[in-house]
């Protein structure tokens, strides 16, 4: 069965630092591994995916790492703002039909 | 990028009512969506796959006959929590397929009295 888990729970950066959320899974046979953004009482936007045979993408600010054989995944976030405050969670695709196993997130401010 | 609506975005109920949950995809055809269910400072869990013109397939643990998933066309997908009771207070949110990505609805909150 695959597990996610994200450390830290939570962080509280000021603007302006470069920070990075960590994501580790279980079943290393993944299809691909996203990452989301979550506001609160809100659905999910999706801020990257890389694939299993990719090791990194990026987007803006953002830069997702992904390391298959150790079961890691790293998100990097530069020159944080307070409107990167929200709720990230790492989701990987492991078997058929699509089937995402997120994990508990990680809950960012990034205060003034 | 796609759009999957999710309506209503909250709702409160008496104990013992059924709510009934919609998700569209609005501007692509989706054979396949996703239900989850998020309790407060918990993750995401999915409670069952819905397919077009089939039977959902539900996730261990998970009451096929509470929670009732009908997906009669391509672009919707309805979710209904019958009898509700207070532990069934929670987010509920869905996902639509479109190639390799998923798109997430807003979620509906369920507060059950």
């Amino acid at each position: 069965k695959q597990e996610v888990t994200q450390i830290p729970a939570a962080l509280s950066v000021p603007e302006g630092e470069n920070l990075v959320l960590n994501c580790s899974f279980t079943d290393s046979a993944i299809y691909n591994l996203q990452w989301f953004r979550q506001d609160p009482g809100k659905g999910l936007t999706s801020l990257l995916l890389i694939q299993s045979s990719q090791r990194e993408q990026t987007s803006g600010r953002l830069n997702a790492s992904l390391d298959k054989s150790s079961g890691r995944s790293t998100l990097y976030i530069a020159a944080s703002q307070p409107g990167d405050s929200a709720t990230y969670l790492c989701a990987v695709l492991t078997g058929t039909a699509s089937k995402l196993t997120f994990g508990t997130g990680t809950r960012l401010q990034v205060t003034l | 990028g796609a759009v999957v609506s999710q309506h209503p975005s909250w709702v409160i109920c008496k104990s013992g009512t059924s709510v009934k949950i919609e998700c569209r995809s609005l501007d692509f055809q989706a054979t396949t969506m996703f239900w989850y269910r998020q309790f407060p400072k918990q993750s995401l869990m999915l409670m069952a796959t819905s397919n077009e013109g089939s039977k959902a397939t539900y996730e261990q643990g998970v009451e096929k006959d509470k929670f009732l998933i009908n997906h009669a066309s391509l672009t919707l997908s309805t979710l209904t929590v019958t009898s509700a009771h207070p532990e069934d207070s929670s987010f509920y949110i869905c996902s639509a397929s479109r190639g390799e990505k998923l798109f997430f609805g807003s979620g509906t909150q369920l507060s059950v009295l």
